[in-house]
């Protein structure tokens, strides 16, 4: 069973820095590519960063280029997002994602953590 | 790529066939899923591929489009279909959603 966990959430101010992870488990992290989608508070859902399956290509949203970093461990079967210069508009539950692919090209997002909260406030 | 959804909200009744409709700004071949996401819940893949149910989701949902014009349909709608529902791209990064129609009782 594919199962995937966030944690790392939290309040934090302006400016500060949070680092959240997703564990994986129930299916090889490593031939997967792996994503991070977030939703503010009653707002919809918007795509914040990718990763490909070895860790090589990454790929943001404009709203975090420059301030996150996503990375991998696929030996600890886990994902990271590394929260930099937060601002208040970053505040929001943040998803881990799991890619899945279609004829090898759809790809789409079937399986997904129950989140974690980010509030960013001074 | 941008997504627009519409309506935004949808009052409908039990039984009723609802259909909502998501525009790309450029053309997105097939590359379009759709999800259903509850209060407090993650998001939920319904179609994905356009017009591919996902297994386990009832029969009465389907979607169809290619290009820019896609439309998610639900033939008699139950009560635990009222939710929000997402439209997204994944033809090219970065991913977009559409902004979402909140599926409401009448």
């Amino acid at each position: 069973e594919v199962q995937l966990s966030e944690s790392g959430g939290g309040l934090e101010q302006p400016g500060g820095s949070l680092r959240l992870s997703c564990a994986a488990s129930g299916f090889t992290f490593s031939s997967f590519a792996m994503n991070w989608v977030r939703q503010a508070p009653g707002k919809g859902l918007e795509w914040v960063s990718s990763i490909s399956a070895t860790g090589g290509d990454t790929y943001y949203a404009d709203s975090v280029q420059g301030r996150f970093t996503i990375s991998r461990d696929n030996s600890q079967n886990s994902l990271y997002l590394q929260m930099n210069n937060l601002r208040a508009e970053d505040s929001a539950v943040y998803y881990c994602a799991k890619d899945d692919y279609f004829w090898g090209s759809y790809r789409y997002m079937l399986y997904w953590g129950h989140g974690t909260v980010v509030t960013i406030s001074s | 790529i941008q997504m627009t959804q519409s309506p935004s909200s949808l009052p409908a009744s039990v039984g009723d066939r609802v259909t909502i409709t998501c525009r790309a700004s450029q053309s997105i071949s097939s590359y379009l899923n759709w999800f259903q996401q509850k209060p407090g819940k993650a998001p939920n893949l319904l179609i994905y591929a356009a017009s591919t149910l996902e297994g386990g989701v009832p029969s009465r949902f389907s979607g169809s489009g290619s290009g820019t014009d896609f439309t998610l349909t639900i033939s008699s709608l139950q009560p635990e279909d009222f939710a929000i529902y997402y439209c997204q791209q994944s033809y090219s990064v970065p991913f977009t959603f559409g902004q979402g129609t909140k599926l409401e009782i009448k």
